[in-house]
């Protein structure tokens, strides 16, 4: 029954190296979304994106980048890994519309840990 | 303008009691508040959710109540249970954006037996 896969649960990286975090939806959504969740400032919008090779920078999309080649896959990119990077990575899908577009299902998230 | 802030940051209720979060928000042409439920080791998901034209939403012991001039809204669970020990988000948006919410800060509630 899972809907929204984040393919890495747990990852340890140094600092300087490139990271790669990937999700997958299996529901047909149009919309997804790289959320940042730290202690104290709720989840933070990355990027997102409305439909295959498009996206849009969130509120905070410095030293990250996103690609999205095929519907239903999303992924976030760190080009190289920051100390001030380690966190619980979102990931979320949602319909297009007014109506669903606002309704997000979200996965386990991926914690990084940068070191 | 865009920021939603929620309080309190942690929330111990005993068994039983009403438990109540509270958010507020800047932007007057938000009109869509959703509440988020967040266990360990899982992504949050949709909770409840109003738009300004109505005051009270409930569902369960899931009550949301509204206050437009206030620009403040607030989450009340009645007779919480353990099991409603989580983390929850409030969040805002535009009915008519593609699904960026603008989130609050979180709040950590334990419910003791």
């Amino acid at each position: 029954d899972v809907k929204v896969t984040q393919s890495s649960r747990y990852l340890v990286k140094r600092t300087g190296e490139k990271v790669f975090l990937e999700c997958v939806q299996d529901m047909d959504h149009e919309n997804m979304f790289w959320y940042r969740q730290d202690p104290g400032l709720g989840l933070r919008l990355i990027y997102f994106s409305y439909d295959v090779k498009m996206k849009e920078k969130g509120d905070i999309p410095e030293g990250y980048s996103v690609s999205r080649e095929k519907k239903e896959r999303f992924s976030l990119i760190l080009e190289s890994a920051s100390t001030n990077q380690t966190s619980m990575y979102l990931c979320a899908s949602s319909l297009s519309g007014s109506y669903g577009a606002n309704v997000l299902t979200f996965g386990a998230g991926s914690r990084l840990t940068v070191l | 303008q865009q920021q939603v802030k929620q309080s309190p940051q942690s929330l111990i209720v005993q068994k039983g009691g009403i438990s109540i979060i509270n958010c507020a928000y800047e932007n007057t042409a938000f009109d869509y508040f959703p509440w988020y439920q967040q266990f360990p080791g899982k992504g949050p998901a949709l909770l409840i959710a109003i738009r300004p034209d109505v005051s009270e939403k409930k569902e369960g012991r899931f009550t949301i109540s509204f206050n437009k001039s206030a620009k403040q809204f607030s989450l009340h669970i009645m007779d919480s249970q353990p099991g409603d020990s989580a983390t929850y988000f409030c969040a805002a948006s535009f009915s008519s954006n593609t699904g960026k919410l603008i989130f609050g800060q979180g709040t950590t509630l334990q419910v003791k037996p």
